[in-house]
This record gives C-alpha cells, sequence and structure tokens, in this order.
C-alpha cells in the first residue's frame, strides 16, 4: 500500500487566489511527480522532481504554477492565480527504483 | 509523443462473468506498461506491469500480456466480483527511453459490476 501523503484532501478558493497543496513521498524514493486528473478522469503530467531538481515539466507549469521539493521539507505545488479550469485532482506520485510509481490520495481543488 | 488508448469508456457487467480491457499504445521507445486501478475517491493502485513481450504478468486474479507486436496490454479477469467496481487505466511510461518515468495514461474504462 501506498504510503504517500498529500494535504489538504480538498481545497476550496476563489478566481484569482493562490492555491498551494504538499506531497510527503515515500521514504527513499527518489522521484517525485505530479499529475492533474480532470473531471473527464483524464491525466496530465504536470512537473517531476529527483532530489530537489525538476526533471521535466511542462509549459503550464512554467507559467502558472510553481513546485518545489526541499530536502527534509514537503513537496509543494502552488498555482498562482487559480482558474476555473484548474479544478481538478491534483495527485502526486513517488518513484521507487523499479519504474513503480506510488499515488497518494491526491488534493481535490475547487476554484469557485 | 506517446500515446495511450483505450476503447471501453464504460464497461457493465454481472458478478461470475468474465471481462477483457482493451490497451493499446505508441511509442518509440521499449515499452513499460501498467495497468492502474482507482476506486471511488482514493488514490490509482498498481494493478500489473510488464516490459516483458509474451509474457503473462497476474495479480489479484487480474492478468495481462504485453503484445509488442500488436502493440498491446489488455487487462483481462476471468470472474468478477462487486468490488472490482473502479477506473481502470492503461499507462505507458517514458523510462526506457532514458527520461523520467512519467505516466501517459489512457482515458480509463469505468467498470461496474452488478449482483
Amino acid at each position: 500500500n501506498s504510503k504517500v501523503i498529500q494535504t489538504p484532501r480538498y481545497l476550496v478558493k476563489g478566481q484569482g487566489q493562490k492555491a498551494k497543496m504538499r506531497c510527503i513521498p515515500e521514504k527513499g524514493h527518489p522521484v517525485v511527480f505530479w499529475y492533474q486528473q480532470n473531471k473527464n478522469n483524464e491525466f496530465k503530467f504536470l512537473i517531476n522532481f529527483q532530489n530537489q531538481e525538476v526533471l521535466q515539466q511542462i509549459d503550464m507549469t512554467e507559467k502558472r504554477f510553481s513546485a518545489e521539493c526541499p530536502s527534509n521539507s514537503p513537496c509543494s505545488l502552488e498555482i498562482q492565480s487559480s482558474e476555473a479550469g484548474d479544478s481538478a485532482l491534483y495527485l502526486c506520485a513517488s518513484l521507487r527504483d523499479n519504474y513503480e510509481q506510488y499515488f497518494g490520495p491526491g488534493t481535490r481543488l475547487t476554484v469557485l | 509523443g506517446d500515446s495511450v488508448t483505450q476503447t471501453e469508456g464504460l464497461v457493465t457487467l454481472t458478478k461470475g462473468l468474465p471481462v477483457m480491457l482493451n490497451c493499446t499504445y505508441q511509442t518509440t521507445y521499449s515499452p513499460f506498461l501498467f495497468w492502474y486501478v482507482q476506486h471511488l475517491n482514493e488514490a490509482p493502485k498498481l494493478l500489473l506491469k510488464s516490459s516483458t513481450d509474451n509474457k503473462r504478468t497476474e495479480h489479484q486474479g487480474f492478468y495481462a500480456t504485453l503484445h509488442k507486436s500488436s502493440s498491446s496490454f489488455h487487462l483481462q479477469k476471468s470472474s468478477v466480483q462487486l468490488s472490482d467496481s473502479a477506473l481502470y487505466f492503461c499507462a505507458l511510461s517514458d523510462f526506457t527511453g532514458g527520461l523520467s518515468g512519467k505516466l501517459t495514461f489512457g482515458e480509463g474504462t469505468q467498470v461496474t459490476v452488478i449482483s
């Protein structure tokens, strides 16, 4: 069973507000991923880190999203100015060295 | 880029019957495929994985075989239970391409098992 911890489970923001969510990956898992799952259950990869360094990110993430994975602190994903289209389930996953990704329960963001 | 296709969006079947969920993929790398199951309001959980051609992999009564010749990794179960009602996702990793291992997911199949 996955031990990836995500907080908060639910987040409600107004348009233009900042939205920040956190993830504690499983101990010993070197790579952390963020995905967005929309209301149609479609997954979109956002960004990933290895040892605090960004490995890959999509354009959307570069513009309005900021993310970090500092050592000895939870990883975080922050939307600088929330839009209605950002309403989704944000999933954090950590990667074992055998290719397997383990997901947390997600933060469900609702932008009013 | 990589892509994964699941042709069934919604599958409804009676308890005890067999099920097969289709998954095909496109990639320029050596494929590494996964099936994840997501119950309502829960995290996606890894069900099966494979990178070996023509070898069946099994877990919790589910099984799948990666066929590189047809770019497929269909999920099957001989006899579904009510507890199998969930969303099922097929996913492809880019790890074998020397990249970071991000997953490309299919559209998902909602399975509903009725008694």
